[in-house]
């Protein structure tokens, strides 16, 4: 099955740390999404890319930084994590033709990131 | 004004009752409206989609658009537990060619046996 697949699934880290997170995907779509969800404050864009030479700033992209190696794959950094980079992290794509034009979005199952 | 705009719930329907889930948005310009449905702890999953005025069905689902008021709803007839979830409103920003999808803070319903 085309699909979205995240990891790691869950991390704990300490402030100051740098940790990756990779997402990849088998559903040919040529955009991919970075949101972060905290309680009480819903889903939050981070980045977005449109294709591997165009990357976009979100709503709270301050603390971190993406990477595009393929159409396939989007990562999301963290050069030195804090405890308020505590939350679930989604990486997201859709489709830019057809109905994906229209910007459904297909969520991977997420990564538990907690800062310590 | 808040872009999306839900209320938090809970609401809690008994088995076999519609639920009426209501969402409002401020840009006037939005082409696109989606329903997520979010398990506790899983990712959001896209349910239904709409992009005309009027009603849309699907199965036990009805999405409902009404752009003048600015207004979307999902109707869940024949409640079962199972849908007790998160769900997600999301408005495309921007109009057809925009670029991020808004989400509201979401709603919490309790389907009762």
């Amino acid at each position: 099955d085309a699909d979205v697949t995240q990891t790691p699934r869950n991390r704990i880290t300490k402030t100051g740390k740098r940790i990756m997170l990779e997402c990849s995907q088998t559903k040919g779509h040529d955009r991919m999404y970075w949101y972060r969800q905290d309680p009480g404050l819903g889903l939050r864009l981070i980045y977005y890319s449109f294709d591997v030479k165009d990357i976009n700033k979100g709503e709270i992209s301050d603390g971190y930084s993406v990477s595009r190696q393929a159409q396939a794959k989007f990562s999301l950094s963290l050069e030195s994590a804090i405890p308020n980079q505590t939350a679930l992290y989604f990486c997201a794509t859709s489709d830019s033709r057809g109905m994906g034009s229209y910007n459904e979005q297909f969520f991977g199952p997420g990564t538990r990131l907690t800062v310590l | 004004q808040k872009e999306v705009e839900q209320n938090s719930g809970p609401l809690s329907v008994p088995e076999g009752a519609i639920a009426s889930l209501n969402c409002t948005y401020s840009d006037r310009v939005s082409q696109s409206f989606f329903w997520y449905r979010q398990y506790s702890g899983k990712s959001p999953e896209l349910i239904m989609s709409i992009y005309s005025n009027g009603d849309k069905e699907d199965g036990r689902f009805t999405a409902q658009l009404n752009k003048a008021s600015q207004y979307v709803s999902l109707l869940i007839r024949d409640s079962q537990p199972s849908d007790s979830a998160t769900y997600l409103c999301a408005v495309n920003k921007g109009g057809q060619a925009g670029t991020a999808l808004i989400f509201g803070k979401g709603t919490t319903l309790s389907v009762s046996s």
